[in-house]
């Protein structure tokens, strides 16, 4: 079967760096995307992976690993509004969307 | 402002009864998604269409159905409503289908089928 796994809920401090982790088994890979998610919004997409590395979009950086099934998102300099779910989603060899359950993550003073 | 609309935003409905979920985009986007989002799992998509004209059935489709008259409109059909069609119902939109590019999300429906 196919299977994202990330952490349930993190907690974090302001102003500190947070890296929340993305491990997946799929059937083929053609992409990994991360979403950003508020409590009773929409998901709205914060990146795309599909090479190996690290690509950064100001504080927020996302990493892949096609090799390990693996990726994260790095976000530095929190701050109170980065509380939030961040969706992980990997585009199958059908390139159909499979997503992970979320991580939530709290964001304390 | 170019997005996506859904209508309703929440609704609570007998079981038994029949829904229409409506979803409105003026994105002039080809492809056009159905998602469910349930605590503790991931968004599962349940009907697709790539463009106009044309629909496919993705991981949960069965008791629903849709359809694509045109580029801007996908509504979401549900026959007769069962208790765990209980949801957070959410639209979205991508330039192309294929899956490569973003997926624009609407604001949601929250259902409750009692």
């Amino acid at each position: 079967g196919q299977n994202i796994d990330q952490p349930t809920e993190m907690t974090a401090t302001e102003g500190a760096i947070v890296q929340i982790n993305c491990t997946y088994q799929t059937s083929g890979f053609n992409g990994l995307f991360w979403y950003q998610q508020h409590a009773g919004e929409a998901p709205t997409f914060l990146s795309y992976n599909v090479l190996d590395g690290l690509e950064e979009k100001g504080r927020f950086s996302s990493f892949l690993s096609r090799s390990k099934g693996y990726s994260y998102l790095l976000l530095k300099e929190l701050q109170m509004k980065d509380s939030a779910s961040y969706l992980c989603a990997v585009l199958d060899s059908n390139y159909q969307l499979i997503w992970g359950a979320g991580t939530k993550l709290i964001i304390k003073p | 402002i170019a997005g996506i609309t859904q209508a309703p935003t929440s609704q609570i409905l007998a079981a038994g009864r029949r829904m229409t979920l409506r979803c409105t985009q003026d994105m002039r986007h080809n492809a056009m998604y159905w998602y469910r989002q349930d605590l503790g799992l991931g968004l599962r998509l349940i009907h697709y269409s790539n463009t106009a004209g044309t629909t496919g059935k993705g991981e949960v489709p069965d008791g629903y159905s849709v359809s694509r008259a045109n580029t801007d409109d996908f509504p979401l059909t549900l026959a007769s409503a069962v208790p765990s069609q209980t949801s957070v119902y959410f639209c979205a939109s991508s330039r192309a289908g294929g899956g490569t590019d973003t997926q624009y999300f609407g604001p949601g429906t929250r259902l409750t089928v009692l």
